[in-house]
């Protein structure tokens, strides 16, 4: 198995333009979590969905941020319009059960 | 609302010193308890998985005790090696509509000195 696979890895982008993160989760796991770290936060969980259903988006900052989960392998994180404040290390984790996380490698985004 | 807090935020120590980094939460209805360890710019790997009815865990060097009635939990280091430096993250699980999500501390920054 891959693991959680997040891309970009990095992405640099200018203040105002639309960012989308993307997600694919380990195969048969039904819960899917976006997380963003920063050094003055630590780890905030912004949104997660069960059963591609978001459950819980009052981590998400403001209108801006919004999530999507199609498909049971594939989700989204979109920013409109990006601001440099949300810059960051996104991470995507995924679990079957309370086992324990899997998480992605996470993608840096910079806006500038 | 679910607290999670570590102590030290940053800890150094010389080689071959048992350590211990803590973990308190103010909500004791949780379902387990993850340490995990986080390398600079790299993601999250999970170390020592405490469920609710346990009160601790081991795997190699590495021990992880749960006191859920006081809301603390404490990761013991044993003989810390340079290889030990990396960011230790406790996080706290609990249900919330038939989903299972974490609470993340703000983690202890170690770095073990040759």
């Amino acid at each position: 198995d891959a693991g959680v696979i997040q891309s970009p890895r990095h992405e640099v982008t200018e203040m105002g333009q639309e960012v989308t993160l993307r997600c694919k989760p380990i195969s048969g796991h039904n819960s899917l979590f976006w997380y963003r770290q920063t050094m003055m936060r630590g780890l905030e969980l912004l949104i997660y969905f069960n059963n591609n259903v978001p459950i819980d988006d009052s981590g998400m900052p403001e209108d801006r941020f919004s999530a999507k989960m199609p498909n049971a392998s594939f989700s989204t994180l979109k920013i409109q319009p990006s601001e440099p404040r949300d810059s960051a290390v996104y991470f995507c984790a995924s679990s079957l059960t309370a086992y324990g996380y899997t998480f992605g490698s996470g993608t840096r985004l910079t806006v500038v | 609302k679910q607290e999670v807090t570590q102590i030290p935020a940053a800890l150094s120590v010389p080689e071959g010193e048992n350590l211990v980094l803590n973990c308190s939460f103010t909500d004791s209805a949780i379902y387990n308890l993850q340490w995990f360890r986080q390398d600079p710019g790299k993601g999250l790997t999970s170390l020592l998985l405490i469920q609710s009815s346990q009160r601790e865990q081991t795997s190699g060097r590495l021990n992880a005790s749960l006191d859920k009635s006081s809301g603390r939990s404490t990761l013991y280091i044993a003989a810390s090696q340079p290889g030990d430096s990396a960011t230790y993250l406790c996080a706290v699980c609990g249900r919330t509509s038939g989903t299972y999500k974490y609470i993340f501390g703000t983690g202890t920054r170690l770095k073990v000195l040759a």
